[in-house]
């Protein structure tokens, strides 16, 4: 199973909003509503901060939301603040009952 | 609230056996896939494989050969074992929850991580 497909680097200024976009075939992404978006800092675990194409677990902030149209999930931060700097990740359920993830996109808030 | 913690050696010697078990507490254990990730450093995530506290598996193609997952419902622990390990084997392992049965493998609760360098 291949990677997903990810940008490697996203850079946005504090207050602005960005979207981190997640390409992978009709095998994965677009066969199932099953892509989870994962943020990771430095050195700790991955968070789960979507999952289901547009589910946030309790807690996660409003500020992200995410979409999907056919083999392409998207992931929006609005309002960046500077936590929100960060590795993410995006992964989905494949048709042979696997998870596959993205290659990481590198968050950069200016 | 689960916790979840990996235990294991921190070095293995190529061509050797690695195993890892994760130690679940502070919910239920039944009724839940459970995951192992791994994470070469510097590098992206990759999924190992899942197992069902009935013992049912889901492996990555790319490790299928190597790998085994086993599960002890009575310790509330699940068991990594990966065979004839090299160098590119060396990464932080997670182990991990998923959301519910039926989620599509979100995985909502992970461990710290484990540091496993494959060197002799």
């Amino acid at each position: 199973q291949s990677a997903l497909t990810q940008p490697a680097s996203v850079s946005g200024s504090p207050g602005q909003s960005i979207t981190i976009s997640c390409t992978g075939t009709s095998s994965d992404v677009g066969g199932y509503n099953y892509v989870s978006w994962y943020q990771q800092h430095p050195g700790k675990a991955p968070k789960l901060m979507i999952y289901e194409v547009t589910n946030r677990p309790s807690g996660v902030s409003n500020r992200f939301s995410a979409s999907k149209s056919g083999n392409t999930a998207s992931l929006t931060i609005s309002g960046l603040q500077a936590e929100d700097e960060a590795d993410y990740y995006c992964s989905s359920y494949t048709r042979i009952n696997t998870l596959v993830f993205g290659g990481g996109t590198k968050l950069t808030v200016l | 609230q689960v916790e979840l913690q990996e235990s294991g050696p921190g070095l293995v010697k190529p061509s050797e056996t690695l195993s890892l078990t994760c130690i679940v507490s502070g919910g239920s254990f039944n009724n839940y896939y459970w995951s192992w990730i791994r994470q070469p450093p510097g590098k992206g995530l990759e999924w190992i494989g899942q197992i069902y506290y009935t013992g049912i598996t889901n492996y990555n193609p790319s490790l299928k050969s190597r790998v085994t997952m086993s599960v002890d419902t009575s310790k509330h622990q699940f068991s990594l074992r990966l065979s004839s390990v090299t160098a590119a084997d060396t990464a932080v392992y997670y182990c991990a929850k998923e959301v519910s049965v039926g989620s599509g493998c979100a995985l909502d609760m992970w461990g710290q991580g484990t540091m496993v360098t494959v060197s002799s």
